[in-house]
């Protein structure tokens, strides 16, 4: 089976920096990548399918990058709302979901 | 929009059971599969089971493999997810999950399972 990893698990960052977080996954997955953001209390949401495409209405300072093994998620200026948990996600031939181990987003 | 509400949680000995359902509206859930995902208290997120959009195919995780059952009724528009056996460690979060192209496009609230004694 194929397992995702995710660096860091956490960071703290302030309001208008630029965000950066890595996943990369055991074996080579194509752009079959997604990232979900996670707030407490709320359920997750998609912003990001196929390693590098903005889902419909999630804010274009939200990006995705990467193919193969290595994949990159930036938030181009923080902003308060942000704050969440981070996931990215690998879904299989059998279309079971594999998920990363989550990085959390903190304001400094 | 689409809208998925989950129901079913609650308070639950070990060893014992529940049915989950999760109500989906706002599109043809005919043509859909849908996951459950849960998150337990101060982890990640956890991939359970899946269903296609027939029923014809389900899939789970083994670690709910043998106790937890996922089924739809394409009629109602619903999926369910019946847990037997439960232990403590599946206290969680429950949420279902409209399957779309490679991903979870659309997520319920959650329901809230606690195994207790």
């Amino acid at each position: 089976d194929i397992q995702m990893t995710q660096s860091p698990s956490s960071l703290s960052a302030s309001v208008g920096d630029r965000v950066t977080i890595a996943c990369q996954a055991s074996q080579d997955i194509s752009n079959s990548l997604n990232w979900y953001q996670h707030k407490p209390g709320k359920a997750p949401k998609l912003l990001i399918y196929d390693a590098s495409t903005l889902e419909v209405g999630v804010p274009s300072r939200f990006s995705g990058s990467g193919s193969g093994s290595d994949f990159t998620f930036t938030i181009s200026s923080l902003q308060p709302e942000d704050i969440a948990t981070y996931y990215c996600q690998y879904t299989d031939e059998l279309l079971r979901f594999t998920f990363g181990p989550g990085t959390r987003v903190d304001l400094k | 929009q689409a809208q998925l509400v989950e129901s079913g949680g609650g308070v639950v000995q070990p060893g014992g059971s529940l049915r989950l359902s999760c109500a989906a509206s706002g599109y043809m859930f005919t043509i859909y599969g849908m996951h459950w995902v849960r998150q337990a208290p101060g982890k990640g997120l956890e991939w359970l089971t899946f269903i296609f959009h027939d029923g014809s195919k389900k899939y789970y995780a083994d670690s709910v493999q043998g106790r937890f059952t996922i089924s739809r009724d394409n009629s109602r528009n619903t999926v369910s997810l019946q847990m037997n056996n439960l232990r403590a460690e599946d206290t969680a979060i429950y949420y279902c999950v409209r399957y779309n192209s490679g991903r979870g496009d659309y997520w319920g609230q959650g329901t809230l399972v606690t195994v207790s004694s």
